[in-house]
């Protein structure tokens, strides 16, 4: 099946600060989606995005599929974006990977 | 609705019991996931619903669990004769494939 690999595994930001979370995959896939996963555990979908870049306010996302890799840009970084930020590609059916956990300090 | 509806949110059950989790997908939805995560853990796959496909069942830890789908909408996930290694958060998503998957708040599952 495909592998998953996202990077950096922790995140301690300052507020303010702009990141850059990053995703290998291992396989051609269809389908690629980010969510949030906030502190009260809600998976919150941020991108289906499986090529092109996408943007919605401070947060933007590209993947280059022909590459196998996707990028999720934060931008001026708030408190609410702390939590666990999940990558899943699949073809079909989603395979997440263990995610980037951000916290962002005031 | 607006958005996955799961039920219940908490459910703690005895060791050996059989337990059913449901699912209520947003309308329209014609795939149906469902995915469990352990305390601190990522999320791991175990079955989709795609429209009058045969699902998929590839994900499924044990014959202990099962899932239907009836009607093309609701769906419930039986778990038969609960272990502990069971107790994790099941959550449910739906989607058009065209946009994305949507979750529901999840289950939170504690066998006791």
């Amino acid at each position: 099946g495909i592998q998953v690999e996202q990077s950096p595994p922790d995140l301690i930001l300052q507020e303010g600060a702009n990141s850059t979370l990053r995703c290998n995959f291992s396989d051609s896939v269809n389908n690629l989606q980010w969510f949030h996963q906030n502190p009260w555990g809600q998976l919150i979908n941020l991108f289906y995005i499986p090529s092109g870049t996408k943007q919605n306010g401070r947060l933007s996302a590209t993947t280059v599929a022909t590459e196998r890799y996707s990028l999720l840009y934060i931008s001026s970084s708030q408190t609410t974006d702390s939590g666990v930020y999940f990558c899943a590609p699949g073809f079909q059916k989603l395979v997440f990977g263990t995610g980037t956990r951000l916290l962002v300090s005031p | 609705g607006a958005g996955v509806s799961q039920s219940p949110s908490n459910k703690v059950t005895e060791k050996g019991k059989d337990v059913e989790l449901r699912c209520d997908p947003i309308s329209g939805h014609t795939a149906l996931y469902w995915y469990r995560q352990s305390l601190g853990q990522g999320l791991e796959f175990l079955i989709y619903f795609q429209g009058n496909s045969a699902p998929d069942k590839s994900g499924l830890p044990s014959d202990r669990f099962s899932a239907e789908r009836t009607g093309g909408s609701v769906s419930t996930l039986t778990i038969q004769r609960t272990q502990q290694e069971d107790s994790a958060v099941y959550l449910c998503a739906s989607g058009t494939g065209a946009h994305g998957y949507t979750f529901g708040s999840g289950t939170r599952l504690t066998v006791v």
